[in-house]
């Protein structure tokens, strides 16, 4: 079984510093990770994701996120924040050949101060 | 390409009318999905189609209906609308997983409906 938690609902950092959200996941075989973003009142846009080829996977936007098998982590970090990162990051992991079984984390506000 | 596109953007129902959404797609994708979002439990996914003619119920399904029948179209129906069904609803698409390798593929969405149930 697959299953996400992303450990922080809110974080809040100011503009030009680096910004880190939080995703461990839980699967049995060998996962598919994505990190997906939400502005507000749109669609979800991909951001990275991981398929079993380099652990560290670079995104858009600066974006990038390493997958680290021993600690079941697929943790986002930008090295620094900009005013318009500020929206929802949802991170979601599936497994391989479990088709169409996305399993979605319940969401990180990313809230970007002057 | 216009991508994964929705419609109607926001409708207001009462309890016990019924509507159906549509969601389109371009890109000759064989997936799709429809998902509901509510405050704080991220993205479910409520029924799922991995080609023409054929749907599968996913996490959260009771309440709603769906229907395949062109590739290019994702149909989600709600015969008897309740309060609990007040969400925002989300249509993606993608390809099958890739070759040999078995790993799932970008989902593309679509902006989204937001669904008021009175």
């Amino acid at each position: 079984a697959q299953s996400v938690t992303q450990l922080d609902s809110h974080v809040s950092v100011s503009e030009g510093t680096p910004v880190l959200l939080r995703c461990n996941y839980s699967s049995s075989y060998s996962p598919s990770l994505f990190w997906y973003v939400q502005h507000p009142n749109k669609g979800l846009q991909l951001l990275l994701k991981y398929t079993s080829a380099a652990t560290l996977v670079k995104g858009i936007n600066g974006f990038e996120a390493e997958f680290k098998k021993s600690e079941t982590s697929f943790h986002l970090t930008k090295p620094s924040a900009h005013m318009s990162d500020a929206a929802e990051y949802f991170c979601v992991v599936s497994g391989k050949y479990n088709f169409n079984k996305f399993y979605f984390g319940s969401g990180t506000k990313l809230n970007v101060k002057p | 390409n216009a991508g994964v596109t929705q419609t109607p953007k926001f409708r207001v129902l009462k309890t016990g009318q019924s509507m159906t959404l549509l969601c389109a797609q371009d890109m000759n994708h064989e997936y799709m999905y429809w998902y509901r979002q509510d405050p704080g439990m991220g993205l479910r996914l409520i029924h799922y189609s991995v080609g023409e003619g054929t749907t599968a119920k996913g996490e959260v399904p009771d309440g709603y209906n769906v229907s395949r029948l062109k590739k290019q179209n994702f149909l989600l129906g709600l015969e008897s609308a309740a309060p609990s069904q007040t969400s925002v609803y989300f249509c993606a698409s993608s390809y099958s997983p890739s070759g040999t390798s078995g790993h799932q593929e970008t989902q593309y969405f679509g902006p989204g409906t937001r669904l008021l149930v009175l």
